[in-house]
């Protein structure tokens, strides 16, 4: 199992610009989620799935969107980037009920110029 | 939202020591699980806690959750120089889908 894939690893960005971060796992996990993290923050929620075809947002969601066709796949899309969303973005998948033990993939490294 | 406490900030220590960090809540939590992360990584799961008073070890680590289920602490036995990371907490609330994560304490390991 490849685990958590995300791609691409490192991205620039002009204030403005669209792009999609990808996220994808070969669990069959049904939970996955996207934070983002910034220096002496911690890990912050931007939105979640439990489920192909249900979302819902976390903590900071505000200039994200994001939507789950399949169970494997969980892409962020970031509309206008801005400067303040500058940060290391990780995707984490785990299976529900109970056991909310959730891996995470390498990480997405963005900057907003 | 709710808010996890780990402490301490950062760590310095000698290789051999022992070392104990903690998170503590207002909230009561259903899980508290423990990470690890190294410099460009994505956390890696280290200890998941299911039950009040449960203490539950990983090779020299060791970590319990917490009797008013409101705190959980971590400790990393007899250090070595690839301990040097970043420790997250984090804690599932009752009834929620989400994890909440501490600030991470940073640890670095003296040869």
């Amino acid at each position: 199992n490849a685990g958590v894939t995300q791609t691409p690893k490192f991205q620039v960005l002009k204030t403005g610009q669209s792009m999609t971060l990808q996220c994808a796992q070969d669990m069959n996990h049904e939970y996955m989620s996207w934070y983002r993290q910034d220096p002496g923050m911690g890990l912050r929620l931007i939105h979640y799935s439990v489920g192909a075809g249900i979302t819902d947002q976390g903590e900071v969601p505000n200039g994200y969107n994001v939507s789950r066709s399949t169970t494997e796949d969980f892409p962020l899309r970031l509309l206008s980037a801005a400067p303040s969303q500058t940060s290391v973005y990780f995707c984490a998948s785990s299976y529900r009920g109970g056991a909310y033990e959730q891996y995470f993939g390498p990480g997405t490294r963005l900057t907003v110029t | 939202g709710q808010q996890l406490n780990q402490s301490p900030q950062s760590m310095f220590i000698q290789e051999g020591e022992d070392v104990s960090m903690n998170c503590t809540s207002s909230s009561i939590f259903n899980t508290w699980l423990w990470y690890k992360q190294d410099p460009g990584e994505g956390p890696v799961l280290l200890i998941a806690l299911y039950k009040a008073g449960e203490l539950t070890s990983n090779g020299r680590l060791t970590a319990q959750f917490g009797i008013t289920r409101k705190d959980s602490f971590l400790n990393i036995s007899a250090s070595i120089p690839s301990d040097v990371g970043i420790y997250f907490c984090a804690g599932q609330l009752g009834g929620s889908e989400k994890l909440v994560f501490g600030k991470g304490t940073k640890l670095t390991v003296n040869p």
